[in-house]
C-alpha cells in the first residue's frame, strides 16, 4: 500500500538557519504530494503541494519538488524563523478511487532565537 | 475564510464511558474525513463519507467507534465505551469535488483523554 517515510525528529535550529526536512514515499502510479504544519494546538494547515513529477510546491518560503526517481519530497527553507517551530506532516494522495490521504509521522522543529 | 468546525475541543472522560465528537465542514463541501492522531505520531484515517454515504471506514474499529453523516453536512462519532488507548485528537476534514478535491482543510480538532 502507500505508505509516507519522513525524518524523526525533534529539529532544533538557530533562526535563519537552514532547514531541510527529508520525505519519501512508496506509491503506485502518479500520486500527488503534500507538506502539512500544524501550529502548537491547532489544526493542520496545507503548507504546500505537488500533483505531478518535477513540480516545486512552495510557499511561505518553504519549497519542495516531486522527484519520481527517487521518490522523494524533501522541504526545505532558506533561513527559518521562530514562528516556524510546527510539526511538519508530509503525505501522499494516490491516484486511484478513494485512497485515502496518508500522512508521514511528523516532524517537530524548533527553532531558537 | 471557510473553516471546518468541531466540538468539543477537549474531552476528558472515564474508561467504558460514551464520547460524542461533531464536526461541520466547509458549506458545499461533499467529502468528509475523520481521522484519528496519537500523540507523536501522523493522523490516520478512521472513516470517509460521500455526502451521506461511507466509502471507506476499514480502519474504523466498529465494534466500539461510530458515524453518520446523515444529511450529507455534518457528522458525528461516537465511542461507546471508552477505552485508555483513544486516548488522541480526532480531526476533522472536508474537501471539494472536482478541482481542489485532493486538498483536505482540517479542523483544529477534538482532544480525547481517557483516564
Amino acid at each position: 500500500g502507500n505508505s509516507v517515510t519522513q525524518m524523526e525528529g525533534p529539529v532544533t535550529l538557530s533562526e535563519e538557519a537552514f532547514l531541510t526536512i527529508n520525505c519519501t514515499y512508496t506509491a503506485t502510479g502518479y500520486p500527488s504530494l503534500f507538506w502539512y504544519v500544524q501550529y502548537p494546538g491547532e489544526g493542520l494547515q496545507l503548507l504546500l503541494k505537488a500533483t505531478k513529477a518535477d513540480d516545486k510546491g512552495s510557499n511561505k518560503g518553504f519549497e519542495a519538488t516531486y522527484r519520481k526517481e527517487t521518490t522523494s519530497f524533501h522541504l526545505e527553507k532558506g533561513s527559518v524563523q521562530v514562528s516556524d517551530s510546527a510539526v511538519y506532516f508530509c503525505a501522499l494522495l494516490g491516484n486511484s478511487g478513494n485512497t485515502p490521504l496518508v500522512f508521514g509521522k511528523g516532524t517537530r522543529l524548533s527553532v531558537i532565537a | 475564510e471557510a473553516e471546518v468546525a468541531q466540538s468539543p475541543r477537549y474531552k476528558i472522560t472515564e474508561k467504558s464511558q460514551a464520547v460524542a465528537f461533531w464536526c461541520d465542514p466547509i458549506s458545499g463541501h461533499a467529502t468528509l474525513y475523520w481521522y484519528r492522531q496519537i500523540l507523536g505520531q501522523g493522523p490516520e484515517l478512521l472513516v470517509q463519507f460521500q455526502d451521506e454515504s461511507v466509502v471507506d471506514d476499514s480502519q474504523l474499529p466498529k465494534d466500539r467507534f461510530s458515524a453518520e453523516r446523515l444529511k450529507g453536512v455534518d457528522s458525528t462519532l461516537k465511542i461507546q465505551p471508552a477505552e485508555l488507548g483513544d486516548s488522541a485528537m480526532y480531526l476533522c476534514a472536508s474537501s471539494s469535488t472536482g478541482w481542489g478535491a485532493n486538498v483536505l482543510t482540517f479542523g483544529a480538532g477534538s482532544r480525547l483523554t481517557v483516564l
